[in-house]
């Protein structure tokens, strides 16, 4: 089956501590998202990616940090600087991320929590 | 800058009843595309339509109708005889270009999301 998979399905971290978040997909695209969601409010966009070994910061990168050193993966890290991580993150996919036509797929998504 | 406003944060509907969800956006770019998603309670968002700014046709697909009305930079939301697995949050969501780091990308906005609860 091709999709979006997330892992873990909920995480716990401890003051101090960095996280990461896994993110894969077999769906062949390029372009790669990662999006944070806050109760009552709309996906906010962290980091993307467009191509393998390049990534841009989005509205909310600082206190995050990725990498893209493989086409089907796009990994997240939380790191100690990120003061309020609690939240669900959501990541997605493209076959590109130049046009506006193309549809992003998400996967199932990671809660954060903060011990 | 660009908006997306879903000003009803919760609706709550009984079994059959019609409803709509209201999505108001703000753009300059002449070109965009306009987008509805769907959040059950498992968390995953799930596509339900793209539409472009060129492209005010209405479009139906089993209970599910959009009406995209660029005179009023509105794209609503229909659901005829609503169901309980209808229940969910939905998302509407505008994509334009942005440039960034010398090249661009479609870049998406959403909005805060519309709890629909539909009781038996």
């Amino acid at each position: 089956d091709g999709g979006i998979t997330q892992s873990p399905k909920y995480l716990f971290r401890k003051e101090g501590q960095n996280v990461t978040l896994s993110c894969e997909q077999n769906l062949n695209h390029d372009a790669m998202y990662w999006y944070r969601q806050d109760p009552g409010q709309g996906l906010r966009l962290i980091y993307y990616s467009q191509i393998v070994n390049d990534f841009q910061k989005g509205d909310i990168a600082e206190g995050y940090s990725v990498s893209r050193e493989k086409k089907e993966s796009f990994p997240l890290t939380v790191t100690s600087a990120q003061k309020n991580p609690t939240a669900f993150y959501l990541c997605a996919s493209s076959i590109m991320g130049r046009t506006l036509q193309e549809t992003q797929y998400f996967g199932p998504g990671t809660r954060l929590l903060v011990l | 800058a660009q908006k997306v406003t879903q000003a009803q944060t919760e609706i709550s509907v009984v079994e059959k009843e019609d409803v709509t969800l209201d999505c108001v956006y703000e753009t300059r770019d002449t070109t965009y595309y306009l987008f509805w998603y769907k959040q059950p309670p498992s968390g995953e968002l799930v596509f339900l339509i793209r539409r472009n700014s060129f492209d005010e046709q209405n479009e139906i697909s089993g209970r599910y109708s959009w009406n995209f009305q660029k005179s009023t930079s509105s794209f609503n939301f229909t659901i005829t005889a609503s169901q309980v697995v209808d229940s969910a949050v939905y998302f509407c969501a505008l994509k334009r270009y942005l440039n960034a780091g010398g090249t661009s990308y479609g870049k998406l906005t959403f909005g805060q999301g519309t709890i629909l609860t539909v009781h038996p």
